[in-house]
C-alpha cells in the first residue's frame, strides 16, 4: 500500500545530542514537508522540499536541518542548537501544484528531551 | 503573511448535537481551504476542501463553504457521533508560488454519549 512512514514513533534525546527523524514515502510525490506540533499552537512548518536536492526553510527552521538526496526520503535532524525540541513531529508529502490534491501525513514522531 | 484563526477549544457536545467550528483566514492571494482531522496518536487526514469562492466541501456528513466576503470556512455537521471526537485543523494553501499549507491551532472536539 502507498503511504508515508515516519520512524521511530517515540524518540528520547539527551541534552546536547543530535537526533534524526526518518520520513519515507512511496507515493511518488515530489514535495515533502516537516511540521512541528505543540499543544495549543497547531502545526508550524520547519522545512519543505519541492524537488530532490532542493529544500527551503519554513517558519521555524532554526536548530533543524534536512536533506533530500532521494525523492522517497526527507530526514529531519534536530540539532543541539534547538532549545526546546520536545514536540510531536509530522512529515507530509504532496504532488507538485498540490493545492487541488490531498496532503498525506505520516503517523508522527514524538520527541522527548530527557 | 498568510494566517488561519480557528475557534478556541476544547469543544464538548452530546451525541446528535449540531456542530460548528469557526475558521477565518487572512491571505494576500486566492487560497484553497482545507479541513484536516487528527485522531488520537495519529497524523492528519484530509476531511474536506474547497478551492475557490462559494465552493462547498463535504465528507462524512461534514460541510464547509468557502466565503470570500467574510474570509471564512466554518466546519459544520448536523448530528455528531462519538466517533467524531478528534482534533480538527483548518488550513489554507496558496494556489500559485509559495506552495505550503498554513494551519490553524486546531480545535479538540469531544462527543459524549
Amino acid at each position: 500500500d502507498g503511504g508515508i512512514t515516519q520512524s521511530p514513533k517515540y524518540l528520547f534525546r539527551k541534552e546536547g545530542q543530535n537526533v534524526t527523524l526518518s520520513c519515507e514515502q512511496n507515493l511518488n510525490h515530489d514535495a515533502m514537508y516537516w511540521y512541528r506540533q505543540d499543544p495549543g499552537q497547531g502545526l508550524r512548518l520547519i522545512y519543505y522540499s519541492q524537488i530532490v536536492n532542493d529544500f527551503q526553510k519554513g517558519d521555524i527552521a532554526e536548530g533543524y536541518s534536512v536533506s533530500r538526496e532521494k525523492k522517497e526520503s526527507f530526514p529531519l535532524t534536530v540539532t543541539s542548537a534547538q532549545k526546546n525540541p520536545t514536540a510531536f513531529y509530522l512529515c507530509a508529502s504532496t504532488l507538485p501544484g498540490f493545492m487541488n490534491t490531498e496532503a498525506f501525513f505520516g503517523q508522527g514522531t514524538r520527541l522527548t528531551v530527557v | 503573511g498568510d494566517s488561519v484563526t480557528q475557534m478556541e477549544g476544547p469543544v464538548t457536545l452530546s451525541e446528535e448535537a449540531f456542530l460548528t467550528i469557526n475558521c477565518t483566514y487572512t491571505a494576500t492571494g486566492y487560497p484553497s481551504l482545507f479541513w484536516y482531522v487528527q485522531y488520537p496518536g495519529e497524523g492528519l487526514q484530509l476531511l474536506l476542501k474547497a478551492t475557490k469562492a462559494d465552493d462547498k466541501g463535504s465528507n462524512k456528513g461534514f460541510e464547509a463553504t468557502y466565503r470570500k466576503e467574510t474570509t471564512s470556512f466554518h466546519l459544520e455537521k448536523g448530528s455528531v457521533q462519538v466517533s467524531d471526537s478528534a482534533v480538527y485543523f483548518c488550513a489554507l494553501g496558496m494556489n500559485f508560488g509559495n506552495e505550503k499549507l498554513t494551519f490553524g491551532t486546531g480545535t479538540r472536539l469531544t462527543i459524549i454519549p
